[in-house]
């Protein structure tokens, strides 16, 4: 199971949006509505902020969304802080054989 | 809430055994409604899924293809916690390891991850 591919970096001024695309095949991201989003600080554990593709835990800001065209997810950042600067990471399903498949990892600067 | 509190050594000499804990509070490792991963973080791997434990009436145990004969997860029941054995370890193992959480039911999983442990930096190196 490939890893899903994500853009190395994407930034931002205060404000602005930034959207970051999680593209991986019919075996994952495609075949079920099961994309998960986690945002990582330096030095600390990956943190959920989107699951089921778009849905947001309690706790996360509702700039922070998530949606799904074919076999490529998006996270986006709407109205970017400067506390949104870290590494984003999405997560799919993949079936029962080896059932998560995580991306490469992109990482948000706030110019 | 929940709170996973991960435990073990940093360093690890080539072809030994990896061994971590991870100690779980506000949940019971016994749950009919939860799942029990770990995930390792390295440069050269990005997020891997290891494995995972949980209770349906019996354990069950899953493991990812690149490390299955490699990889033991048992639950403790009396301590509430679960542990990571990865076996004949290379420096290619070295990474952060994390255990986190996926609720589900009796019969499915809710496909996410919540809450994580902490890491643990385990290096393999003699």
């Amino acid at each position: 199971q490939s890893a899903l591919t994500q853009p190395r970096s994407v930034s931002g001024s205060p404000g602005q949006s930034v959207t970051i695309s999680c593209t991986g095949t019919s075996s994952d991201v495609g075949g079920y509505n099961y994309v998960s989003w986690y945002q990582q600080h330096p030095g600390k554990a990956p943190k959920l902020m989107i699951y089921d593709v778009s849905k947001r835990p309690s706790g996360v800001p509702d700039r922070f969304s998530g949606s799904k065209s074919g076999n490529t997810a998006s996270l986006t950042i709407s109205g970017l802080q400067a506390e949104d600067e870290a590494d984003y990471y999405c997560c799919s399903y993949a079936g029962s054989y080896t059932p998560y498949v995580f991306g490469t990892g992109t990482k948000v600067t706030v110019l | 809430q929940v709170q996973l509190q991960q435990s073990g050594p940093g360093l690890v000499k080539p072809s030994q055994t990896l061994s971590l804990t991870c100690a779980i509070s506000g949940d019971s490792v016994s749950s009919n409604s939860a799942a029990w991963n770990w995930i390792r973080q390295s440069p050269s791997r990005g997020l891997e899924w290891l494995g995972r434990t949980y209770y349906r009436s019996k354990w069950y145990n899953d493991y990812a293809v690149s490390v299955k004969s490699r990889i033991t997860i048992n639950p403790d029941t009396s301590k509430n916690q679960f542990s990571l054995q990865l076996n004949s370890v290379t420096p290619e193992d070295t990474a952060v390891y994390y255990c986190a959480r996926v609720e589900g039911s009796s019969s499915w999983f809710k496909n996410w991850f919540d809450p994580w442990g902490q890491g643990t930096l385990v290096t393999v190196s003699s």
